[in-house]
């Protein structure tokens, strides 16, 4: 069963850097088959789209974040990573890595493993 | 337009048929997938595609499209699927990808 989970620090002081892992396990990294992703959700509101990665290192990032935003991964670790610069207090929210299908040619798109989230606050 | 549009809140009698709909240019081109996420859990995949539910979910939920509306049906509503429920889907564009605001489901 493929488990996806999100590590990295709880607290993040304005201005500074958001920095999280994504953990892949019972599943590769490198299959050629997914895309891997980020997903956020501030309390009380909705879910926001936040960037893609496959395998290789080709990236997808939502244009409102692209100026902010790196996704990288680390094939040898089987994770992949979400650095978020010069945070305010609008970028806290419970952030999800999730397990990205892309069917460009079938105009599907889905996320079908979600990691269980980790929250992280902006705060001085 | 490359938003998708959903009512924030919805509900339906126990054991009622109800439709949560999602309102955007792309689901011309694009199919899309929707999602149930009940407090404090991660969201749950439900129904992608024109004709897609994962293993273990109930056959209760299903999908459909229309030109510029894609939506999602229960039928038979139960407790359990009081959630909220969000579209997902492709810009028009095809360059990225984005929710929906999300529907609240009540179950009534």
């Amino acid at each position: 069963q493929l488990q996806l989970q999100e590590s990295g620090p709880g607290l993040v002081k304005p201005s500074e850097t958001l920095s999280l892992t994504c953990t892949v396990s019972g599943g590769s990294i490198t299959s050629t088959t997914y895309y891997w992703g980020w997903i956020r959700q501030p309390p009380g509101k909705g879910l926001e789209y936040i960037a893609t990665i496959y395998y290789t290192g080709l990236t997808y990032i939502s244009p409102s974040l692209k100026s902010r935003v790196t996704i990288s991964v680390d094939t040898s670790q089987n994770q992949f990573s979400l650095k978020l610069r010069s945070v305010t207090a609008t970028d806290t929210a419970v952030y999800y890595c999730a397990r990205h299908v892309d069917a460009v040619l079938a105009t599907i798109s889905f996320f079908d493993y979600w990691g269980q989230g980790t929250l992280v606050t902006v705060s001085s | 337009s490359s938003e998708l549009t959903q009512d924030p809140a919805v509900s339906v009698a126990l054991g009622q048929t109800v439709r949560i709909t999602c309102q955007g240019d792309s689901l011309r081109g694009y199919y899309a997938s929707w999602y149930q996420q009940k407090p404090g859990q991660a969201p749950t995949l439900v129904f992608y595609g024109k004709s897609n539910r994962p293993s273990g979910i109930p056959d209760r939920f299903s999908g459909s499209s229309s030109g510029a509306t894609a939506s999602l049906t229960i039928t038979g509503a139960q407790a359990e699927d009081e959630a909220d429920y969000y579209c997902y889907s492709r810009d028009s564009g095809g360059n990225f990808w984005l929710f929906g605001g999300g529907s609240k489901l009540t179950v009534l």
